[in-house]
């Protein structure tokens, strides 16, 4: 199985700051990594797909880059919203393994 | 809009097995690749096992490998997950996820919790 490390697993951070979550898989993945979003006792919501595809609905606040093995996931100016943990997923061969999470708390 | 409905929670002994179904709605299950992910109290998400958009045969992830079975029944457009020898180590919940034409997973199902207890 592929495995995914992301980087780091907690982040103190606030409000109107950049933040940067890193994911690098165990062999090359291009471009089938997905960022997700999940909140407390909520579904887990896709942000990103494709590395960098943008899904519907969600602010242009976050994006998607990277290539080959190492990935990031960008949120230009965090939001009281977006205090929350992240996964990025690998599907370019299955099992489609998670990093083990980013949390973002408030600072 | 696609609508994932899973099972209810299941409360099960150590040994035994679990059936949790997810119900396709808006799409039909041959137009989506079903996935089943799982999540520990206060842990992260865990890929379990699903269908490979590129062939349709389940894969499983190896942690599960001769434990899980995932199956699809087209007619009723609902995916199953059955899990056997159960330990207390898969308390948690249990989620569908749907992967459409992008083939990441857009669609979620609102998650069953299993208990494993003695």
């Amino acid at each position: 199985d592929i495995q995914m490390t992301q980087s780091p697993s907690t982040l103190s951070a606030s409000v109107g700051d950049r933040v940067t979550i890193t994911c690098r898989a165990s062999q090359s993945i291009s471009p089938w990594l997905a960022w997700y979003q999940q909140k407390p006792g909520k579904v887990p919501k896709l942000l990103i797909y494709k590395a960098s595809d943008l899904e519907n609905g969600v602010p242009s606040r976050f994006s998607g880059s990277g290539s080959g093995t190492e990935f990031t996931l960008t949120i230009s100016s965090l939001q009281p919203d977006d205090f929350a943990t992240y996964y990025c997923q690998q599907y370019n061969v299955y099992p489609g393994t998670f990093g083990q999470g980013t949390k973002v708390e408030i600072k | 809009q696609v609508q994932l409905v899973q099972s209810g929670a299941e409360v099960k002994r150590p040994g035994a097995s679990v059936k949790v179904s997810c119900k396709v709605s808006g799409y039909s299950l041959t137009e989506v690749s079903m996935n089943w992910v799982r999540q520990a109290p206060g842990k992260g998400l865990e890929w379990m096992g699903g269908f490979d958009p590129k062939d349709g045969e389940p894969v499983y992830a190896q942690e599960f490998q001769g434990r899980v079975t995932i199956t699809e029944d087209t007619s009723t457009d609902t995916t199953y997950m059955e899990l056997r020898s159960l330990r207390s180590a898969d308390t948690a919940v249990y989620y569908c996820a749907a992967a459409d034409s992008i083939a990441a997973a857009r669609f979620w199902g609102q998650g069953t919790l299993v208990a494993v207890s003695s």
